[in-house]
């Protein structure tokens, strides 16, 4: 059985950056491509990114936040890793691990709240 | 950027047929797949590849498409259905991935 859990600090400061790790459990994390996806207060869903550890690898970013994000991970560890710059309250949001799969998200964390403040 | 569309809301009776379209303009090269978000929680697919119905997920959950708009059919719709749903697709690229803005669905 497929299982994801989110784990980071809930409170960021406005300026810093934002960390999160996904454990992955009960399937191999070198054979799918995993993603990060976030919900703000009240609002809708947004796609962060995806990684993928098979071969050389790879990552792929939201146009709207490449510029501040990072996907990388541990394959050893079963866990791959969320960061983002140079947080704002806007980036105040529910972020949930999730796999990518033949085009959409089939296994989902149950997300982590993070709040952004100074 | 990549947008699909979905109505704010939908309401309907028990026992009665809810549909909830999705538009967008890669849904006919790409799959449409449907969630489920009640509060507090995350969200759960009921449709994948456009039309297909993960195990677990009742019968009266259905999807389909046509042209650049994609429907989640709920028929006989039952108060625990009352949630919010989310369309998703990738982009005509495939290198983008998008969500709808989400349709509360209301059980009367």
């Amino acid at each position: 059985q497929v299982q994801l859990q989110e784990s980071g600090p809930g409170l960021v400061k406005t300026s810093e950056t934002l960390s999160l790790k996904c454990n992955v459990s009960g399937v191999s994390i070198n054979t799918y491509f995993w993603s990060w996806i976030r919900q703000s207060p009240g609002k809708g869903l947004e796609w962060i990114g995806y990684v993928y550890f098979s071969g050389s690898g790879s990552t792929n970013y939201n146009p709207s936040l490449k510029s501040r994000v990072t996907i990388s991970g541990d394959t050893s560890k079963s866990q791959f890793s969320l960061k983002v710059n140079s947080v704002t309250a806007a980036d105040t949001a529910i972020y949930y691990c999730a796999r990518l799969r033949a085009g959409g998200f089939d296994y989902w964390g149950q997300g982590i709240l993070v709040t952004v403040s100074s | 950027s990549y947008e699909l569309t979905q109505p704010p809301s939908v309401s309907v009776s028990p026992g009665q047929t809810a549909r909830i379209t999705c538009s967008a303009d890669a849904l006919p090269r790409q799959y449409a797949y449907w969630y489920q978000q009640k509060p507090g929680q995350a969200p759960t697919v009921v449709i994948y590849k456009d039309s297909e119905r993960p195990s677990g997920i009742p019968e009266r959950f259905s999807g389909s498409t046509s042209g650049t708009t994609a429907t989640l059919t709920i028929s006989g719709v039952q108060a625990e259905d009352e949630a919010d749903y989310y369309c998703q697709s990738a982009d005509n690229s495939g290198t983008y991935w998008a969500f709808g803005g989400g349709t509360k669905l209301t059980v009367l």
